[in-house]
């Protein structure tokens, strides 16, 4: 029940894009992405909805494909501070976000 | 102003012992969740609260024990602890039972640690 994230892992030069993909098994009513820093707490990006919008805040943008039960973070042109950990949690039944094993993401100058 | 607050932020005890975290929202939200993170980051949902009535209960051992008081505040309450329980437990809360279009908002963590 669990998402899966990919990658494990990404190290990005500033300036660098990346994407980071999630998927599931069931359907889903909705997917959510959070970053979370060293020792800090999971901090909400944004929530996809049903519907395939894509949504964005600056340079952090998403998208839900809800046939293919996906969804993807794109970060472009990274800053130092976008490092973290990407999680996307999702919602496959009323009530709750299932969290994904998360994406490292690191930005060296 | 602190949204989601926990205390204690450290936490560490023997094994066999009984602790409590406490967590307070004053975001006005109806939901409230504890979550696990392990030592490899995973974040698992334990327990969830809508306005002082439980509403999930994952595969949690019965030696955790959840208690809403008030829809404010959601506390845990641990006994016999194991090395295994050892981990960063965040408090979240969201402003709908429901999580769609709801964002969690997570407080900064209690780092148990059980020697």
């Amino acid at each position: 029940q669990q998402p899966v994230q990919s990658p494990q892992a990404v190290i990005l030069r500033e300036g660098e894009d990346a994407v980071i993909n999630c998927s599931s098994s069931k359907a889903l009513y909705s997917v959510h992405w959070y970053r979370q820093k060293h020792g800090e707490a999971p901090v909400f990006l944004m929530i996809l909805l049903k519907g395939g919008e894509q949504k964005g805040h600056e340079k952090i943008s998403a998208s839900f494909n809800e046939k293919k039960q996906q969804s993807s973070l794109y970060l472009t042109a990274s800053q130092l501070s976008y490092s973290g950990t990407y999680f996307c949690g999702t919602e496959t039944s009323y009530d709750k976000v299932i969290f994904g094993p998360g994406t490292s993401l690191s930005v060296i100058p | 102003d602190t949204a989601v607050s926990q205390t204690p932020k450290y936490l560490v005890t023997q094994m066999g012992n009984d602790k409590s975290i406490k967590c307070e929202q004053n975001l006005g939200h109806d939901t409230m969740y504890w979550y696990k993170q392990d030592s490899k980051k995973f974040l698992k949902i334990m327990f969830s609260y809508n306005n002082k009535e439980l509403i999930i209960n994952e595969t949690v051992p019965n030696r955790f024990s959840p208690k809403s008081p008030d829809k404010a505040h959601l506390n845990l309450h641990i006994n016999s602890l194991e090395l295994g329980d050892s981990a960063v437990y965040f408090c979240a809360s969201s402003q709908d039972r429901g999580v769609y279009n709801s964002p969690l908002h997570f407080g900064n963590g209690t780092r148990l640690t059980v020697t």
